[in-house]
């Protein structure tokens, strides 16, 4: 079946150190999105993808970074300059253009800063 | 992409239909009306979108008012499993690019015995 892996599922990480959050989909999108999601809040775009090798910044890049060098991946690296990086990660995509469906998301990365 | 008002929560008896009502009075001509949903620690899933047209699906009723400037999902009959965060959200679509989605803080649907 089609769809969107995330993973871990749970990951811990020291103060100070970059981690890196994989997102594969088989669903053949275009588009790709980071979103953070903080407890009882909405979730908020990290960064998002059109297509390979190129990425445009959300609303809140500052401290994360990208790459698109496959249509099928979009990792997210959480780097230590990002002062408060516990959050549920979740990675989403879509087609390009047209009537379609929305996003198909997976099913997140909930990440703590030990 | 213009932006939703939603209540932060309702409660529903099991068995009942769900009317989540969504404001979006500043809706362009372009754009559609999704909704979404999420239940705790998943990924948000799509439910149902419509233009202008009310829209029916195995999920979920969308009933957008002829003005378009709001709308209301409805889940006709409401099970313990609905319970989730619902996210009403507008989106421009055959912009020749993908468009972000921008998501408030949602309805919190507590579905009740």
């Amino acid at each position: 079946d089609g769809g969107i892996t995330q993973s871990p599922k749970y990951l811990f990480r020291k103060e100070g150190q970059n981690v890196t959050l994989s997102c594969e989909q088989n669903l053949n999108h275009d588009a790709m999105y980071w979103y953070r999601q903080d407890p009882g809040q909405g979730l908020r775009l990290i960064y998002y993808s059109q297509i390979v090798n190129d990425f445009q910044k959300g609303d809140i890049a500052e401290g994360y970074s990208v790459s698109r060098e496959k249509k099928e991946s979009f990792p997210l690296t959480v780097t230590s300059a990002q002062k408060n990086p516990t959050a549920f990660y979740l990675c989403a995509s879509s087609t390009r253009t047209g009537s379609d469906y929305g996003y198909t998301f997976g099913s997140g990365t909930r990440l703590t800063v030990v | 992409d213009a932006k939703t008002t939603q209540p932060p929560s309702m409660d529903c008896a099991e068995g009942r239909a769900a009317n989540l009502p969504c404001n979006h009075s500043t809706i362009s001509g372009n754009e559609y009306v999704y909704w979404y949903r999420q239940i705790h620690s998943q990924g948000p899933q799509y439910i149902i979108h419509g233009l202008k047209n009310n829209e029916t699906n195995e999920m979920a009723s969308l009933i957008i008012t002829e003005d378009r400037k709001s709308s209301t999902l409805i889940l006709p009959h409401a099970t313990l499993r609905d319970t989730a965060v619902y996210y009403c959200i507008v989106r421009a679509i055959n912009t020749g690019t993908a468009s972000k989605l921008t998501f408030g803080t949602g309805t919190r649907l507590q579905v009740t015995l």
